[in-house]
């Protein structure tokens, strides 16, 4: 079957880093996703990684290790409004534009 | 402004009585989605599409149906909905799809309560 964990809670200090992990089983790779989801609204995209290593976009950085089934989503200098739901996503590679989603991380920063 | 806007935002229905929630885009897309999301699964695909006229199902798609009959619409119905269908629902458009960054964007969810 087609499985992606991520935890289902993290906590998190003001101005610390946080890293969010993502493992994934599915029937080929096309792509892993992030995308952050704050309360009662859309989901928005954070980060793309297809081939393996870091991607780094301001305080957002992504890691993907296709061999391990296994991502990372690091976030540095931590501000309240990073209090969000982040969504681990993959592309598998079956054809079409199937998409599947691990439940998703929820991330409270304290002050 | 680019974006997805979905109809209506929320809905409480009664088992049985048909239902269509819409959803349009103004990017001029060509792949189109409907996810459904419950607490603790995440977002589950119900159906895509690659392209005017072709859909194809998504990992749920038991008691729903989609048609493509214009590139920017890509309406949701249900027929017979059942309270196992209340949830959130998104729709999401890609400009394309595995040739690189192909981010979703998604329209604002649709709350839907069978009773």
């Amino acid at each position: 079957g087609q499985n992606i964990d991520q935890p289902t809670e993290m906590t998190a200090t003001e101005g610390a880093i946080v890293q969010i992990n993502c493992t994934y089983q599915t029937s080929g790779f096309n792509g892993l996703f992030w995308y952050q989801q704050h309360a009662g609204e859309a989901p928005t995209f954070l980060s793309y990684n297809v081939l393996d290593g870091l991607e780094e976009k301001g305080r957002f950085s992504s890691f993907l290790s296709r061999s391990k089934g296994y991502s990372y989503l690091l976030l540095k200098e931590l501000q309240m409004k990073d209090s969000a739901s982040y969504l681990c996503a993959v592309s598998p590679n079956t054809g079409g534009f199937k998409t599947i989603f691990g439940a998703g991380t929820r991330l409270f920063v304290k002050a | 402004e680019a974006q997805v806007t979905q109809n209506p935002r929320y809905l409480i229905t009664v088992t049985g009585k048909k239902l269509t929630v819409t959803c349009s885009q103004n990017m001029n897309h060509e792949y189109m989605s409907w996810y459904r999301q419950d607490p603790g699964l995440g977002l589950r695909q119900i159906y895509y599409s690659m392209n005017v006229e072709v859909t194809d199902k998504g990992d749920v798609p038991e008691g729903y149906k989609v048609s493509r009959k214009e590139k920017r619409n890509f309406p949701l119905i249900l027929e017979s909905p059942s309270p196992n269908q209340t949830s959130l629902y998104f729709c999401a458009s890609s400009s394309h799809w595995g040739a690189g960054e192909d981010e979703q964007y998604f329209g604002p969810g649709t709350r839907l309560t069978v009773t």
